[in-house]
């Protein structure tokens, strides 16, 4: 089976610069996802890695390590709106997406 | 980029009716269609895997006569929640795999709160 952890909570103050950590078990996956959701929305997609690395996308950037079964999403130069939970996922090779319980990050002025 | 309508984004309804949610992939063809259901400050429970012209795939534990979901086109996957129940209100959220994007990504709907009252 699948296992993934995220911390629950974060805060972070605008302007800087937050990383939400996810480490997971499992016997395979083909890669990972990071998905954004403000509250009573539906998830949005952030970023998928696929190969270990930093793949960077304007103030977003998300690494992999499929060694070390751990991935982390960077947020530079927070704003308000940033305010959100953040969902790490594994896509199987059942194609089926596999959720972390999210990270709920507060941003403050 | 992809986009998955989902409908309706609330509906309330009586103990013991049924409702139906709709879920459109609008610029591209899914042939496999994801529901889930969340619970306030909860992770995306998958409760079914829709698969256009066949049987959906349940998830243990998500009653397959309850939650009825029918996948007829290539761009519609439904989900009709029957004889519901106070239990049943939750928030309901579709997503379809966009089979030529990066791995196949997976877009959600808008979601539908469900209460029942």
């Amino acid at each position: 089976g699948q296992n993934i952890d995220q911390p629950t909570e974060m805060t972070a103050t605008e302007g800087a610069i937050v990383q939400i950590n996810c480490t997971y078990q499992t016997s395979g996956f083909n890669g990972l996802f990071w998905y954004q959701q403000h509250a009573g929305e539906a998830p949005t997609f952030l970023s998928y890695n696929v190969l270990d690395g930093l793949e960077e996308k304007g103030r977003f950037s998300s690494f992999l390590s499929r060694s070390k079964g751990y991935s982390y999403l960077l947020l530079k130069e927070l704003q308000m709106k940033d305010s959100a939970s953040y969902l790490c996922a594994l896509y199987t090779g059942g194609f089926k997406t596999i959720f972390g319980a999210g990270t709920r990050l507060f941003v403050k002025a | 980029g992809a986009v998955v309508s989902q409908h309706p984004s609330r509906v309330i309804c009586k103990s013991g009716t049924s409702v139906k949610i709709e879920c459109r992939s609008l610029d591209f063809q899914a042939t496999t269609m994801f529901w889930y259901r969340q619970f306030p400050k909860k992770s995306l429970m998958l409760m079914a895997t829709s698969n256009e012209g066949s049987k959906a795939t349940y998830e243990q534990g998500v009653e397959k006569d309850k939650f009825l979901i029918n996948h007829a086109s290539l761009t519609l996957s439904t989900l009709t929640v029957t004889s519901a129940h106070p239990e049943d209100s939750s928030f309901y959220i579709c997503s379809a795999r966009d089979e030529e994007g990066p791995g196949n990504t997976i877009y959600f709907g808008e979601g539908s709160w469900l209460t029942v009252v």
